[in-house]
């Protein structure tokens, strides 16, 4: 099946620096990922929709400054938490839809701002 | 609106037992449905999905689902959990008009395994 990855799986850093997380297809493009945060114990949320070579589609809630997307080719997208803070820590996860609405989902980020 | 629904925030379930994870949506004609599963600190893994066709689908590590239309249930179940399956599950749905492929998810239920 087709594979997603995510880097880094764990990032711990300061109040008030940026972090990039970065989303790969590894073995198919996409011209569409997305972008989800999950709360413990709690669902996923859809923050965005990247789309390749135009803007994201963020979601109602969704802070378009402080969540920064760049889908800059058919592989490769890419979170900015800008000047983050802690209750931006999360599990973030991208996925990349097949066919028919599936989604590969990569293995995740963990978040930590201290 | 759609909507999933599981209404079991946490299950919990004898080693060797049989397990059924409840799930329903909302939805105005016959949607994609999915049953991820998430094991603690990690990504979604794809157990089976419903696009068409025969409504028991059968999925990796032992999981079968089956769709009722009149129910408007997708409920997923295994006859036999190991420890192994101790995880959290959840139910999605795909609009098939969405050229954007977007998910609406269930809340998810936490399965635990009793020795």
């Amino acid at each position: 099946g087709a594979v997603v990855s995510q880097h880094p799986s764990r990032v711990i850093c300061k109040s008030g620096t940026s972090v990039k997380i970065e989303c790969r297809s590894l073995d198919f493009q996409a011209t569409t990922m997305f972008w989800y945060r999950q709360f413990p114990k709690k669902s996923l949320m859809l923050m965005a929709t990247s789309n390749e070579g135009s803007k994201a589609t963020y979601e109602q809630g969704v802070e378009k400054d402080k969540f920064l997307i760049n889908h800059a080719s058919l592989t490769l997208s890419t979170l900015t938490v800008t000047s983050a803070h802690p209750e931006d820590s999360s599990f973030y996860i991208c996925s990349a839809p097949g066919l028919a609405a599936e989604q590969f989902f990569g293995p995740g980020t963990r978040l930590t701002v201290l | 609106a759609q909507s999933v629904t599981q209404p079991d925030i946490h299950i919990t379930v004898s080693e060797g037992a049989s397990l059924e994870l409840r799930c329903n949506y909302s939805y105005g004609a016959t949607p994609y449905l999915f049953w991820y599963v998430q094991s603690p600190g990690q990504g979604l893994q794809l157990l089976l999905k419903y696009f068409s066709g025969d409504t028991l689908v059968q999925g990796i590590k032992g999981f079968e689902a089956e769709f009722k239309r009149s129910q408007s249930s997708f409920n997923l179940r295994k006859p036999s959990v190991h420890w192994s399956d101790a995880a959290e599950y959840f139910c999605a749905v795909g609009d098939v008009m969405d050229s954007n492929y977007q998910l609406i998810w269930g809340a998810g239920t936490k399965l635990i395994i009793k020795p």
